[in-house]
């Protein structure tokens, strides 16, 4: 199966704000609540961000939000700091399985 | 705060069988569902299967003939082994420990395995 679509690279200065996109088919994104966002850093393991499309794991700044519009998931980082300099790939359950995106290079000029 | 920690070759040949495994620290290996994951180098992530301690699994169709998974909840670990592997096979691999629907909230560091002759 394909990975879902989002932007090669995204960019923005420190505090403002930026969304990733994340585009699937009506088979995964569109067809479940169970979209989840992750962030890795260089040589640093995925952490997970966002769970079922709007849900933040403790200790995740409120500056994370998701958001889901028929196929289309998304990702808004507010208030851009210089940490949040990473890459950042969806995820969707599919029914059978699970699928990722190809992930977007996030840089904070 | 589970821990995760992988291991395995780090390096197999072409046609061969890789054979990795997870042990699960600090947590019920029955409390999650234990997903392996990779990541080719310089590439994004690629989910590859998951696996209840009650024996459900799933598979990326992609990989599903080649793919198996099990649990030894005795030594708290999980396995995977891929057969036939080739160098499009090469790649960091992780065990995350989650829920079936995408929800990975413990990860390891990862185990980089390399398919050359």
């Amino acid at each position: 199966q394909s990975a879902l679509t989002q932007p090669r690279s995204v960019s923005g200065s420190p505090g403002q704000s930026v969304t990733i996109s994340c585009t699937g088919t009506s088979s995964d994104v569109g067809a479940y609540d169970f979209v989840s966002w992750y962030q890795q850093h260089p040589g640093r393991a995925p952490k997970l961000m966002i769970y079922d499309v709007t849900q933040r794991p403790s200790g995740v700044p409120d500056r994370f939000s998701g958001s889901k519009s028929g196929n289309t998931a998304s990702l808004t980082i507010s208030g851009l700091q210089t940490d949040d300099d990473a890459d950042y790939y969806c995820c969707s359950y599919a029914g059978t399985h699970t699928i990722f995106g190809g992930g977007t290079k996030l840089t904070v000029l | 705060q589970v821990h995760l920690q992988e291991s395995g070759p780090g390096l197999v040949k072409p046609s061969e069988t890789l054979s990795l495994t997870c042990t699960v620290s600090g947590g019920s290996i029955s409390s999650y569902y234990w997903n392996w994951i990779r990541q080719s180098p310089g590439k994004g992530l690629e989910w590859i299967a998951y696996i209840h301690y009650s024996g459900t699994t799933k598979y990326n169709p992609s990989l599903k003939s080649r793919v198996t998974m099990s649990v030894d909840t005795s030594k708290n670990q999980i396995s995977l082994r891929l057969n036939s592997v080739t160098a499009a096979d090469t790649a960091l691999y992780y065990c995350s420990g989650g829920y079936y629907n995408g929800k990975l909230d413990n990860w390891g560091q990862g185990t980089l395995v390399t398919v050359s002759s």
